[in-house]
Order: C-alpha cells, then sequence, then structure tokens
C-alpha cells in the first residue's frame, strides 16, 4: 500500500522552515527521500535505515519513528531550489530485494521570495 | 562521467503495440530498476534486474518484461499497449542489492492512443 504524505502542498518564503511527514500501514526496514522537479527525474536525498543510520543531504534532515512507521523530512532555511514534489519511497526489507520502493503521494513545495 | 541515460525520449504508439525502452546505467552502477510515473503521482516499481535476472517485480502484468545485458544496460519491453500505458517511464541505477541511493535517468515519456 502506498504510504501517505502531508502535507499534500505547501508555499514558503525563502527563509522560511518546512516539514514533510510520511506515513505507512506496513512495518518499514528503510525510507528513501527524493526531490522532482517539473519535468525533470527524481534526484536522491536521503535514506533512514531502522537502527537509526541515515546516508544523504548535510543540509537536509530527517527523521524515522520505526514504531509509528513514520518518517519526517525537515527543510531549514529554505531556497528557491528547493521547490518541487518531494517523495518518501517506503522498503520492507525483503531478504537480498535491494531498493524495492514504494513511494508515496507526493507533497508539492512551492519557495517564493 | 555520465549519469543514466534512456532513449527514446518520447514515443507515441497505437493501442495493441509493442514497445522496447532501454536504459544504460550510471558507470561502476550494476543495478537497473524501472518504474512507471503517471501524471501528477509518484513512481511506481515495475520491476529491479541485477546480474541479469530479475529479482523483484511490482504489481504489473506479464505484458512488462525485461532484460538485463551483461554490460548492465536493461530494456523494458511492453506488449499489447493500452492506453493505460500512457506514462512517464524512469530507469534508476544503484549498486548492488544494498541500500544505496538510486540515481534516476530523465525518462521516456510513452503516449498510446
Amino acid at each position: 500500500q502506498q504510504p501517505v504524505q502531508s502535507p499534500q502542498a505547501v508555499i514558503l518564503r525563502e527563509g522560511e522552515d518546512a516539514v514533510i511527514n510520511c506515513s505507512s500501514s506496513k512495518a518499514l526496514y528503510s525510507v528513501h527521500w527524493y526531490r522532482q522537479k517539473h519535468g525533470e527525474a527524481p534526484v536522491f536525498l536521503m535514506i533512514l535505515l531502522k537502527g537509526g543510520e541515515q546516508k544523504g543531504h548535510e543540509k537536509i534532515s530527517a527523521s524515522f519513528n520505526e514504531k509509528k512507521q513514520q518518517s519526517s523530512l525537515y527543510l531549514t532555511a529554505s531556497q528557491l531550489s528547493y521547490s518541487g514534489t518531494y517523495f518518501c519511497g517506503t522498503d520492507k526489507g525483503v531478504t537480498g530485494g535491494g531498493n524495492k520502493l514504494t513511494f508515496g503521494t507526493g507533497t508539492q513545495l512551492k519557495v517564493e521570495l | 562521467d555520465a549519469g543514466v541515460t534512456q532513449s527514446p525520449t518520447h514515443l507515441i504508439k497505437t493501442r495493441g503495440q509493442q514497445v522496447t525502452l532501454r536504459c544504460s546505467p550510471k558507470s561502476g552502477h550494476d543495478t537497473v530498476s524501472w518504474y512507471q510515473q503517471a501524471l501528477g503521482q509518484g513512481p511506481q516499481f515495475i520491476f529491479q534486474y541485477y546480474e541479469e535476472e530479475e529479482r523483484q517485480r511490482g504489481n504489473f502484468p506479464d505484458r512488462f518484461s525485461g532484460h538485463q545485458f551483461p554490460n548492465y544496460s536493461s530494456e523494458l519491453n511492453v506488449n499489447a499497449l493500452l492506453l493505460g500505458d500512457s506514462a512517464l517511464y524512469l530507469c534508476a541505477s544503484s549498486v548492488g542489492l544494498g541500500l544505496y541511493e538510486q540515481y534516476f535517468g530523465p525518462g521516456t515519456r510513452l503516449t498510446v492512443t
């Protein structure tokens, strides 16, 4: 089942902060975050693994609550370049399965001057 | 260093026809995943290839098939095209079957008329 993201859309002024949430109804092994600008391919932001390990951007932070099967992406001091659609991708950790990601519903973020 | 490349960029086919899409992974990557992205939706996992074998598959019918070559490039074949197959088809490459970031190609826009 597809993870649910909230909010669906958000408009920020440059310099403001935002939080994007991702919730799954199923047990998760990892959560992956991607940003996609209009007409472009998704770009990797971060991976959060069960147990707390993180890999990704230095300027973007995220959390992963394994018990609640939720993840949040924190965007601080937003810049115009942060605009785009953010997707979380969840993985159930199938043995030897690699990155079989189920992507969420997406959050459209627009940063204005 | 070339990133993930896909061909063709755009394709228009008629219902019932067959189509082949191609993908070359990023240098150093040996795993290729294919996704279908409908307008306004998140990418949906089709399947993943590693060591020339299909390792995982999403909820797509057998009309969708693939292949990976010894040089790690990959093809996605879709038979008996339906109007609902119209979408952006994204290829993503990564390393092995571990939880590493995926690099997406620009996609192939398929329109079925």
